[in-house]
């Protein structure tokens, strides 16, 4: 089956722990990214890939890293978080970095609570 | 600020009527799209209208745009309960080298009640 799997769907952590969130896709996608989603905020865009070891800033980049080693995977880095990083995350992928011919496929997100 | 801004924020109507939601932006787009997310779930992709389109039917979902008023509409007839979700626009805007850049809305919450 086709889809964007991110791991973990939950995650409790305390200040400054590091983490990651793993995100992988099965449908050789070029592009993908990662979004939060915050109450009366929507959704921002936080980095992008276009492609293998491709990475650039979306929106909200402050405090995250991410690479693209491998084209299936991109992994979403909190080097030191804090509670304002308290969010609902997804990932996402497309088949190329051109919106016009190629929507989004999201996962099923990562609710991250830091204390 | 959000590119996309839906209304309403929230919509409540019976099983087996039409749902409504609209949408407004700010800049000019290459393409507009439409997407659900069931509670707590990611979003799934509905339907894109590129600019240059004016109206696109799937299934029991119908969208419109009106690119001289920066305005789209969604249209669900015949509403399920399973159609209960949030439902957002998302738009592509003409820059350069922006990867996918989608910008979504707030969405707009629709219960559809049995």
């Amino acid at each position: 089956e086709a889809q964007v799997t991110q791991n973990p769907r939950y995650l409790i952590t305390v200040t400054g722990k590091k983490l990651t969130v793993t995100c992988s896709q099965n449908m050789n996608h070029e592009y993908m990214s990662w979004y939060r989603q915050d109450p009366g905020l929507g959704l921002r865009q936080i980095y992008y890939s276009m492609n293998v070891e491709v990475t650039d800033k979306g929106d909200v980049p402050e405090g995250y890293k991410v690479s693209r080693k491998e084209k299936r995977n991109f992994p979403l880095i909190l080097e030191s978080p804090s509670p304002n990083q308290t969010s609902l995350y997804f990932c996402a992928s497309s088949l190329t970095g051109r919106a016009y011919n190629s929507p989004l496929h999201f996962g099923n997100g990562t609710r991250l609570t830091v204390t | 600020s959000q590119q996309g801004e839906e209304d309403p924020q929230a919509l409540s109507i019976q099983e087996g009527e039409n749902a409504t939601m609209n949408c407004s932006y700010k800049t000019s787009i290459n393409n507009l799209q439409w997407y659900r997310q069931n509670s707590g779930r990611g979003l799934v992709h509905l339907i894109l209208i590129r600019s240059n389109e004016r109206e696109k039917h799937s299934g029991r979902l119908r969208v419109t745009l009106d690119t001289s008023k920066k305005s789209s509409s969604l249209l669900i007839t015949a509403s399920r309960a399973a159609d209960t979700a949030s439902y957002f626009c998302a738009t592509d805007a003409t820059r350069k080298a922006a990867g996918n850049k989608l910008t979504f809305g707030g969405g707009t919450r629709v219960l559809v009640k049995p």
